[in-house]
């Protein structure tokens, strides 16, 4: 598969325990936030968005998090099973020309 | 079945050689785009359009060049000029400003 994320951060996990991955954002002006998932080989995959009018949006098993006076986006997984496993993206839209900047990204393993 | 699909999903080029990927979606959208895919870093951003028969270079478009003749299509042409073209190449399209999805991507490797 796709060697995505040689270099990156990595979160390690048991299974049943929540999850909490981290993004700090670079602009101020960014009205709109995405979190990606992304197997190895695959592309990334939408899991959940937010607002800057919001700061907080739940899913199922996944809530996102937006901190706007730091700058912080967080990605909450509830009861994180093995098929969580993968990179998670945060990306956000400063409103220009429907651009996403994305960050590097963060690996999420799930132990047994 | 509604979706982005990429071609090919493995493709190899040799030193001095063309090479177009191919882009499609069903899903009516108006906005594509072709990212690059680095081991260690995010997506960058190659090419981008809003509408057919318009594009907009991004943060790495030397080296490339797009097409947006139908709005379900948008290849990506990685040319002799790209140095290092050897990446995963990802093409996402949205409705208006929000969220893009994404293909499954297209590995390229230089021989």
């Amino acid at each position: 598969g796709e060697s995505v994320g040689l270099h990156l951060p990595t979160l390690s996990v048991q299974e049943g325990d929540n999850s909490i991955i981290n993004c700090a954002y670079s602009n101020s002006a960014s009205d709109y936030f995405i979190w990606y998932k992304q197997e190895s080989g695959k592309g990334p995959q939408f899991i959940i968005d937010i607002r800057s009018n919001m700061d907080k949006r739940q899913g199922q098993r996944v809530t996102v998090l937006l901190n706007k006076t730091v700058k912080h986006l967080s990605l909450q997984i509830a009861a994180t099973q093995p098929g969580d496993s993968a990179v998670y993206f945060c990306a956000e839209n400063t409103g220009t020309a429907s651009k996403l900047t994305f960050g590097t990204g963060t690996r999420l393993q799930v132990t047994l | 079945d509604g979706g982005i699909t990429q071609s090919p999903k493995y493709l190899f080029r040799k030193e001095g050689q063309n090479v177009t990927l191919s882009c499609e979606q069903n899903l009516n959208h108006d906005a594509m785009y072709w990212y690059r895919q680095d081991p260690g870093q995010g997506l960058r951003l190659i090419y981008y359009s809003q509408i057919v028969n318009d594009f907009q270079k991004g943060d790495i478009a030397e080296g490339y060049s797009v097409s947006r003749e139908k709005k379900e299509s948008f290849p990506l042409t990685v040319t002799s000029a790209q140095k290092n073209p050897t990446a995963f190449y990802l093409c996402a399209s949205s409705s208006g400003s929000d969220t893009q999805y994404f293909g499954p991507g297209t590995r390229l490797t230089v021989l």
